[in-house]
């Protein structure tokens, strides 16, 4: 079974851009966390996206929002570019959308890189 | 408020020898307990969890951790480590209710001297 997939897997952007970032889950998996992780700050979570709905997000700003689509696969998108969204995008995958403690599977990550 | 503490940030250790990466959580509702690994340029892989039941859990590449409710710690241990278990290790909480989302610490760097 294949696991999770990131693309691109490095991204070099400009401050003020935008960019998108794609997350393809475990085949089967419905539920996609995605985290933000900074030698600063550690690992973030960002949101989390069950059944093409968001259902929980984290201490982010608006600039930051994801979606999900009818095959699970998810994007996570970021305007407005500021130095300091530089970080490696990880998203996590998971069967189901229960409360306890399914295991999540997180992908390689997208390190973004903004000049 | 809900939170991981892990209480070393760098841990040294000599090949063979036994290792500890110590955890603490805060939290006023029931916990899922989880220890993550991380090589570099890599995403994270799981090595235990802690769910319910036995509170030693017994997790991949010989590692243990051990849940105690009444001092609020899941710490790692292995008894004999390897070069190849230099990495980051971070522990991570999930909070009944929250659906997927995992609270981390902010990580351990174990490095393993030959």
């Amino acid at each position: 079974k294949a696991g999770v997939t990131q693309t691109p897997r490095y991204l070099i952007k400009t401050r003020g851009q935008q960019v998108t970032l794609s997350c393809s889950p475990i085949s089967g998996h419905r539920s996609v966390s995605w985290y933000q992780q900074t030698p600063g700050q550690g690992l973030q979570f960002l949101f989390e996206y069950f059944s093409e709905t968001q259902r929980n997000k984290g201490n982010f700003p608006g600039r930051f929002s994801g979606r999900q689509f009818s095959n699970s696969r998810s994007e996570m998108n970021v305007s407005t570019l500021e130095l300091g969204d530089s970080a490696l995008y990880l998203c996590a995958s998971s069967w189901t959308g229960s409360t306890t403690g399914n295991e999540q599977f997180f992908g390689p990550g997208t390190r973004l890189t903004v000049l | 408020a809900q939170s991981v503490t892990q209480l070393d940030s760098q841990v040294p250790v000599f090949e063979e020898a036994p290792v500890e990466l110590r955890c603490n959580y805060s939290s006023s509702v029931s916990v899922y307990l989880f220890w993550y690994v991380q090589y570099p340029n890599q995403g994270l892989q799981l090595l235990l969890k802690y769910l319910s039941g036995s509170t030693l859990v017994k997790g991949i590449n010989g590692f243990e951790a051990e849940f105690n409710k009444s001092q609020t710690s899941f710490h790692l241990r292995k008894p004999s480590v390897h070069i190849s278990d230099t990495a980051e290790y971070f522990c991570a909480v999930r909070f009944s209710g929250g659906y997927n989302k995992l609270i981390f610490g902010a990580g351990t760097r174990l490095a393993v001297h030959p």
